[in-house]
């Protein structure tokens, strides 16, 4: 079945710096999701990508979608504290109707 | 005031004993979600409907069962056959079956089993 890896697990970074997350799909994917989870809460909808190579951007955060369809990333320039949490990829393949979580980035931003 | 609802946020059951998760929303989607997360991991996909009256199993549906018998609602019951049901449970609805649209997730329900 279809598979989405993310990495890394775990991002430490100082406030002020960059952080960024991969997601591999093993299929092809039709589009991806990427969501936000704080801690103790549940995931929010960030944005989806769609189109090959695209590109979107939401203030700080940067979104890419590979030209093959299997892969994306989220950059996140200048990490503030507001930005803590667990970001997930959700990736959906041909088979309309569900999506493939990936296990997700936890990142912590030390002020 | 639209959104998902689960109930209750926390649940303490003994072990061998089931136990219904409920998942109501008022956002009119055709299509709901149940996932199962566990600690420093991901969503897992336990069950989905896309319509009612319908639904499939996903990646993780053994020990685990469903109904769609209303738009709004869609339970999980946790039975006794789940080796390991300690976990946090999220549903989430979506407006269109088909290819796209995001999902919205309702505050989850930390099951624990003693």
């Amino acid at each position: 079945g279809q598979q989405v890896m993310q990495i890394p697990q775990y991002q430490h970074v100082q406030e002020g710096e960059d952080f960024t997350t991969y997601c591999n799909s093993s299929t092809t994917l039709s589009n991806i999701q990427w969501y936000k989870q704080r801690p103790g809460g549940h995931p929010v909808f960030l944005i989806q990508l769609v189109k090959s190579g695209e590109v979107k951007k939401q203030k700080r955060l940067t979104f890419q979608f590979g030209e093959a369809k299997k892969n994306s990333s989220l950059h996140i320039t200048a990490t503030q504290t507001t930005d803590v949490g667990t970001y997930f990829c959700a990736g959906e393949g041909t088979n309309a109707g569900k999506s493939t979580f990936g296990d997700g980035t936890t990142l912590t931003v030390k002020p | 005031d639209g959104g998902i609802t689960q109930s209750p946020k926390y649940l303490f059951r003994k072990e061998g004993q089931n136990v219904t998760l409920s998942c109501e929303q008022n956002l009119n989607h055709d299509a709901m979600y149940w996932y199962r997360q566990d600690p420093g991991q991901g969503l897992r996909l336990i069950y989905y409907s896309q319509i009612v009256n319908d639904f499939q199993k996903g990646d993780i549906a053994e020990g685990y069962s469903v109904s769609r018998e209303k738009k709004e609602s869609f339970p999980l019951t946790v039975t006794s056959a789940q080796k390991n049901p300690t976990a946090f449970y999220l549903c989430a609805s979506r407006q269109d079956r088909g290819v796209g649209n995001e999902q919205f997730f309702g505050p989850g329900t930390r099951l624990t089993v003693l």
